[in-house]
């Protein structure tokens, strides 16, 4: 069993619709990173998070630390949004990451 | 400031030849990666280094060497190239403060096909 777990594997929503992505990990962490690969190929990172939630533009981030479990949000979703979505968590000095979510965003 | 740059972006060998990918990095960063992407699986890392002249195996280090001669590059070197290590290969550059748990800046990618 992987230790970082993403679901679903691949999401395709029409333009408009929030969105949720789900990350479920099974080791001790001290953070949580998302990060956002576009079409072409370039990641960036988008949140990093030990606690609570982070909400940059229509992106929000939230981590359940009991629960060890984090989900990336996006409201208002458009299709420049459409991209494959990281989860990796920082556990014993390394980062472990999850397969990732592909998204597709239809106008 | 350019942060990440990989050379080259595209890359055909035959079985059995070499190259070197180059990775640079502008930002003053302690710690760099290699990481090999492969359809369906999550990033793995290959070598990582804490610093100058300092190099460390990573999860999938069989058939690959690294060197950290200066602070900026981090090399990943394919002595003798196999059709298992056909992928898609990134480097990224971080601070090290907080080991593990700080961002990392990511290159634009290296797509190696080995036939």
């Amino acid at each position: 069993k992987n230790e970082v777990e993403q679901s679903p594997q691949n999401l395709t929503a029409q333009e408009g619709e929030f969105i949720t992505i789900n990350c479920s990990y099974s080791v001790g962490i001290s953070a949580l990173h998302w990060l956002q690969q576009h079409p072409g190929g370039g990641i960036v990172s988008l949140f990093m998070l030990s606690s609570g939630k982070k909400k940059h533009g229509r992106l929000i981030a939230t981590i359940n630390i009991q629960e060890k479990h984090s989900s990336l949000h996006i409201t208002a979703s458009h299709p420049r949004d459409s991209a494959v979505y990281i989860c990796a968590v920082a556990s014993n000095y390394q980062l472990i990451w999850g397969a990732g979510t592909k998204l597709i965003i239809k106008p | 400031n350019a942060g990440v740059t990989q050379t080259p972006k595209f890359r055909v060998l035959k079985t059995g030849q070499s190259m070197t990918l180059l990775c640079a990095q502008d930002m003053n960063h302690e710690y760099m990666y290699w990481y090999r992407q492969d359809p369906g699986m999550g990033l793995r890392l290959i070598h990582y280094s804490v610093g100058e002249g300092t190099t460390a195996k990573g999860e999938v280090p069989d058939g690959y060497n690294v060197s950290r001669l200066k602070k900026q590059n981090f090399l990943l070197g394919l002595e003798s190239a196999a059709p298992s290590q056909t992928s898609v290969y990134f480097c990224a550059s971080s601070t090290g403060l907080a080991e593990g748990s700080d961002t990392q800046y990511f290159g634009p990618g290296t797509r190696l096909t080995v036939l």
